[in-house]
């Protein structure tokens, strides 16, 4: 099956920086989406990004799915934040209900 | 409110109960899921439903069983347990519209432990 590598896996940054998070997979997509999960355990669906370039706020996704990898930029980081992020992705010509998730990035923002 | 709601928050059980964890979406979505998230694992689909037809089955084993009496709703029936199937069950739900199958939305989870 497709494989989802996601880097960093820990992350610790001062509030108020800049992160970027990676998520490089192995085969193509027609589906791709970064989640957070707070220390409460809620994932929180972030960005549906199978190509392209997306904003909310103080966080946007890039997918460049012909080589195979998106990137989630966050700026000006604040405690809030800290959590885990997941990149889910299914498989082009694959089921489209199965997404298969990375192992995420932990990011921790001190005060 | 995330549109998703989940019951139990906690559970805890011995491996010879009989129990059930509810999910409820009102997002008005035609398809939900059933995620196991074990420590130090990434999340494992279990099953998918859409529009009440079971979708997929990924391999779990019988003493987990799945019930979606309409689209809104689902549960989870949960017996002879193993203290391996300990973690965070986590229901999902999105809309899926021919081949397109946009954000997937979760609910809180029950953190399921087996004694």
């Amino acid at each position: 099956g497709i494989q989802v590598e996601q880097s960093p896996p820990d992350l610790i940054l001062q509030e108020g920086a800049n992160s970027t998070l990676r998520c490089n997979f192995s085969d193509s997509v027609n589906n791709l989406q970064w989640f957070h999960q707070n220390p409460w355990g809620q994932l929180i669906n972030l960005f549906y990004i199978p190509s392209g370039t997306k904003q909310n706020g103080r966080l946007s996704a890039t997918t460049v799915a012909t080589e195979r990898y998106s990137l989630l930029y966050i700026s000006s980081s604040q405690t809030t934040d800290s959590g885990v992020y997941f990149c889910a992705v299914a498989n082009s010509g694959g089921s489209n209900y199965k997404l298969t998730f990375g192992k995420g990035t932990l990011l921790t923002v001190n005060p | 409110e995330t549109g998703v709601t989940q019951t139990p928050r906690h559970l805890v059980m011995g491996m010879t109960n009989k129990k059930s964890l509810k999910c409820e979406q009102h997002l008005g979505h035609n398809a939900m899921y059933w995620y196991k998230q074990s420590a130090k694992k990434p999340l494992e689909l279990m099953f998918v439903y859409n529009f009440k037809e079971q979708t997929e089955n990924n391999s779990v084993p019988s003493r987990f069983s799945p019930e979606c009496p309409n689209s809104s709703h689902l549960f989870l029936h949960l017996h002879t347990l193993q203290p391996e199937d300990s973690a965070l069950y986590l229901c999902a739900s999105s809309q899926v519209v021919g081949q397109n199958n946009e954000k997937l939305f979760f609910g809180s989870g029950t953190q399921l432990s087996v004694l």
